[in-house]
């Protein structure tokens, strides 16, 4: 069964720091892998997309990696600030016909002055 | 040129009641997915339609059912409302069923009683 599980599920920094959010998959076979921002009540909006032969990708003062050998990805926020404060969603697209969207359950960021 | 836009934004229903959600996808985009996100979790796959056809169907029970028109509009369509029915239900367009080019749009609140 496909499966994306993200870490932590919740996180609470200070404006300015930096922060790390994590993405495990056992989508097979893989296609991409997505990072979404979520603001409360809103649609995502993408933020990155990387493949399999992308290791990493930068939007700004987002980063992504993406290692295809352990399944792993993560999310690098610099110098976050207030609007910043959103759920953040990995999602993995798979390699078949349908390249179906499995989604992984968040991780709600709040950033504090 | 717009973006994906749902109607309504927000609604309120009570039990054993039915509802409409309807979606407009981007202007050239032929697939529309309907995905349901309760409170604090990640979205949930429901349907794909592309060119009209269903392409993809999630865990769903029948009271879910959906159709896409000629111009590529989508409605989805849940009866006999119950009150776990109650989510974000977002709609997202495509150019086709697979690819790289998802964008949601933000949303219609359902909210059972």
């Amino acid at each position: 069964k496909n499966q994306v599980e993200q870490s932590p599920q919740s996180l609470i920094i200070l404006e300015g720091k930096n922060c790390t959010l994590q993405c495990n998959y056992t989508v097979s076979p893989f296609s991409n892998l997505r990072w979404y921002k979520q603001d409360t009540g809103r649609g995502p909006v993408s933020l990155t997309i990387m493949t399999f032969s992308e290791n990493t990708k930068s939007n700004g003062r987002y980063t992504a990696t993406l290692d295809a050998d352990t399944k792993q990805s993560s999310l690098h926020i610099t110098a976050s600030q207030l609007s910043d404060s959103a759920s953040y969603i990995c999602v993995v697209s798979d390699g078949n016909a349908g390249n179906m969207l499995t989604f992984g359950g968040g991780t709600r960021l709040m950033v504090k002055p | 040129d717009a973006g994906v836009t749902q109607s309504p934004t927000h609604l309120i229903k009570t039990r054993g009641q039915h509802v409409t959600l309807r979606c407009s996808p981007i202007s050239g985009h032929k697939s529309v997915s309907w995905y349901q996100q309760v409170l604090g979790q990640g979205p949930q796959f429901i349907f794909q339609y592309y060119e009209k056809e269903e392409r993809g169907r999630g865990n769903f029970p029948d009271r879910f059912s959906a159709r896409q028109f000629p111009n590529y509009s989508s409605e989805l369509n849940v009866n006999a409302l119950l009150l776990g029915d109650s989510a974000l239900y977002l709609c997202a367009s495509s150019l086709g069923p697979g690819g790289n080019g998802y964008t949601f749009g933000s949303g219609t609140r359902l909210t059972v009683v």
